[in-house]
């Protein structure tokens, strides 16, 4: 089945730096890949996703890149701020059924002031 | 105000008991999934429905169940056969299935 490993499982990065957290999957047939933020205690908040008929997205300091030949996918964040500290998940989906959402393991992101 | 509303935030759960987790979304959505989260790890699928009156088991299906009589309802029940239930609990939905899903805020369970 498919398997999505995420990584790093911890990273830091001074304010202002640029953050990137990179996962594969393994399913050449999923076609949608999302990012979740989740801040302590609370659901995953969909943040940025990208179909596979498309490279990179952007939507202000987060972008998201896709190399379907390699099975991997990046999130990247700019200019980071504090509010950026929490978990990111990434995820690969074959649309198309309901059993076939695989999330990756979580990176916790932390911004040093 | 739409959403996915999850209750209660915090539950505790005696030894040989069940207890019953409520999800409620009001966004029209058909499929609706349940997630057990651990600590500093990732999610795992409890259970999904894609249409009323009919579920699916997930990945970690033993030890809990699950009903589907309304739409916009998805109660998730751990029962006494769970033998490790503290967990954060997270229910989602989505338009259709195979869909993006979006989370309700999280219930953590604990045990006595």
């Amino acid at each position: 089945g498919e398997n999505v490993e995420q990584h790093p499982s911890t990273l830091s990065v001074q304010e202002g730096d640029s953050a990137v957290i990179k996962c594969t999957y393994s399913d050449s047939a999923s076609n949608y890949f999302p990012w979740y933020k989740q801040e302590l205690g609370k659901g995953p908040q969909l943040i940025i996703d990208i179909r596979s008929n498309v490279g990179e997205k952007k939507d202000q300091r987060i972008a998201v890149t896709l190399n379907k030949t390699a099975k991997h996918f990046s999130l990247h964040i700019t200019e980071t701020q504090p509010e950026d500290s929490a978990v990111y998940f990434c995820a690969a989906i074959l649309y198309s059924s309901a059993s076939k959402i695989i999330f990756g393991s979580g990176t916790r992101l932390s911004i040093r002031p | 105000d739409g959403g996915i509303t999850q209750s209660p935030k915090y539950l505790f759960r005696k030894e040989g008991q069940n207890v019953t987790l409520s999800c409620e979304q009001n966004l029209n959505h058909d499929a609706m999934y349940w997630y057990r989260q651990d600590p500093g790890q990732g999610l795992r699928l409890i259970y999904y429905s894609q249409i009323v009156n009919d579920f699916q088991k997930g990945d970690i299906a033993e030890g809990y169940s699950v009903s589907r009589e309304k739409k916009e309802s998805f109660p998730l029940t751990v029962t006494s056969a769970q033998k490790n239930p503290t967990a954060f609990y997270l229910c989602a939905s989505s338009p259709d299935t195979g869909g993006i899903q979006y989370f309700g805020a999280g219930t953590r369970l604990s045990v006595l």
